[in-house]
């Protein structure tokens, strides 16, 4: 079983529409961290969120991890061909060990 | 500025055959971490080291695995007696309390055993 799950799984979107991916834990995450993945290419570490609440946002993409902490939703706002890749949460739930979600694979269409 | 570097890219073996995959941290990153990716799935973690403690072994498949940390430094993953199940792509971070204990990625070590 998945200790992260993430949602949708693929994503195809009109160039210039807002969109969503969710990360559901059933435990509290102590940290979460979004990465997006370009095809063919290492990890990109997008943002980290600690606190209950807290929201943070970098240029179109805002990321929110929920009051009870055991859910985050990024969100890319009027989105372009370069956000298109897969979106993958992580979160630190039992001490050091790390999970990571199944990964939302995000495609653009001009 | 030096990122996390792995090597080798890329790695086809035959079954059976033993195979080393490198990472090198950012430098003065305390913490280090092995992941494996296999298609369709998500990202498995492996073994976690941090300083001179021992290492977090807990997601180790099996006893073919083995990592080690030499100086504090520099990381190697030995994957004895290769099985096709083994195919994946390798991850490498390191992170460190300075730097907010943000994990950075190499680039990935892709092994593709025959």
């Amino acid at each position: 079983s998945q200790e992260l799950e993430q949602s949708p799984q693929s994503l195809i979107v009109q160039e210039g529409k807002n969109l969503t991916i969710n990360c559901t834990s059933s435990k509290t995450l102590y940290g979460l961290y979004w990465y997006k993945q370009k095809y063919g290419e290492g990890l990109i570490f997008l943002m980290m969120l600690q606190k209950g609440g807290e929201e943070k946002s970098h240029e179109k993409i805002t990321a929110k991890l929920d009051e009870k902490k055991q859910q985050s939703s990024l969100h890319i706002t009027a989105s372009q061909p370069s956000h298109a890749g897969i979106y993958l949460c992580g979160a630190d739930i039992f001490g050091n060990q790390f999970y990571f979600g199944t990964g939302t694979s995000l495609t653009v269409i001009p | 500025g030096a990122g996390v570097s792995q090597s080798p890219s890329n790695k086809v073996t035959e079954k059976g055959k033993d195979v080393e995959l490198r990472c090198d941290p950012i430098s003065g990153h305390t913490a280090l971490y092995w992941y494996r990716q296999s298609l369709g799935q998500g990202l498995e973690f492996l073994i976690y080291f941090q300083g001179n403690s021992a290492p977090d072994k807990s997601g180790l498949p099996s006893d073919r695995f083995s990592a080690e940390r030499t100086g504090g430094s520099v990381s190697t993953l030995t994957i004895q007696r290769t099985q096709q199940e083994d195919s994946a792509v390798y991850l490498c971070a390191s992170s460190s309390r300075a730097a907010g204990e943000t994990q950075y990625f190499g680039p990935g070590t892709r092994l593709l055993v025959l």
